[in-house]
């Protein structure tokens, strides 16, 4: 099953906030977060496992919600170079622990 | 540049033409995989491979497609009498199974292929 990412799309001046949501309506073993531009590869961001900690590094961060089977991804002070659509891709409980299902995308777009 | 290379960056053919990719991971990575991305769309898993073996294919995966990495390095995909509808971004990934960062996939830049 795909997860669902909320928003589709979103539009930030530079400096401020923005979260990003990922879904999944099967259990969660992992939850893998990429941010992708255009024409180019994703890039990892960060991998958060069952039972892990909350992860971060500089102003990106993500939490791991097992009840909700929901990440979220915080993006804080955002700068110019944080636009591109990030993707969650998820590993499901009791699945291949190697393949990743992902979402259709979040477009952050950063404006100065 | 994450250490993976696709060859090549473009591929554009007509219908009914074969088409072949090369994937070169990261070279201590047993772990490769496939995926293919279509415009608006996150990517789609094809094939998995742990060193030579091919442990997964898709249903997206039909005959007409067929992967190989034959001494468990580099790896091709090959699409046979392509269709206007395999005309996508093909990603290969790559990642150590046992090591510090384990699940995590680091993606090359992709083939871009175009089926007029």
């Amino acid at each position: 099953q795909q997860p669902v990412q909320s928003p589709q799309a979103v539009i930030l001046r530079e400096g401020e906030d923005a979260v990003i949501n990922c879904s999944s309506s099967k259990a969660l073993y992992s939850v893998h977060w990429y941010r992708q531009k255009h024409g180019e590869a994703p890039v990892f961001l960060m991998i958060l496992l069952k039972g892990g900690e909350q992860k971060g590094h500089d102003k990106i961060s993500a939490s791991f919600n097992e009840k909700k089977q929901q990440s979220s991804l915080y993006l804080t002070a955002s700068q110019l170079s944080y636009s591109g659509t990030y993707f969650c891709g998820t590993e499901h409980s009791g699945g291949s622990n190697y393949k990743l299902t992902f979402g259709k995308g979040t477009l952050l777009t950063v404006n100065p | 540049d994450t250490g993976v290379s696709q060859d090549p960056r473009h591929k554009i053919t007509k219908r009914g033409q074969n088409v072949t990719f090369r994937c070169d991971p990261i070279s201590e990575h047993n772990r490769l995989y496939w995926y293919r991305q279509t415009l608006g769309q996150g990517p789609e898993f094809l094939t998995y491979f742990q060193n030579e073996a091919q442990l997964e294919k898709s249903r997206l995966l039909s005959d007409r497609f067929s992967a190989e990495r034959p001494k468990g390095s580099f790896s091709t995909l090959e699409i046979q009498r392509t269709e206007q509808g395999d005309s996508a971004m093909y990603l290969c990934a790559s990642s150590l199974a046992g090591g510090p960062d384990t699940d995590t996939q680091y993606f090359g830049p992709g083939t871009r292929l175009t089926v007029l």
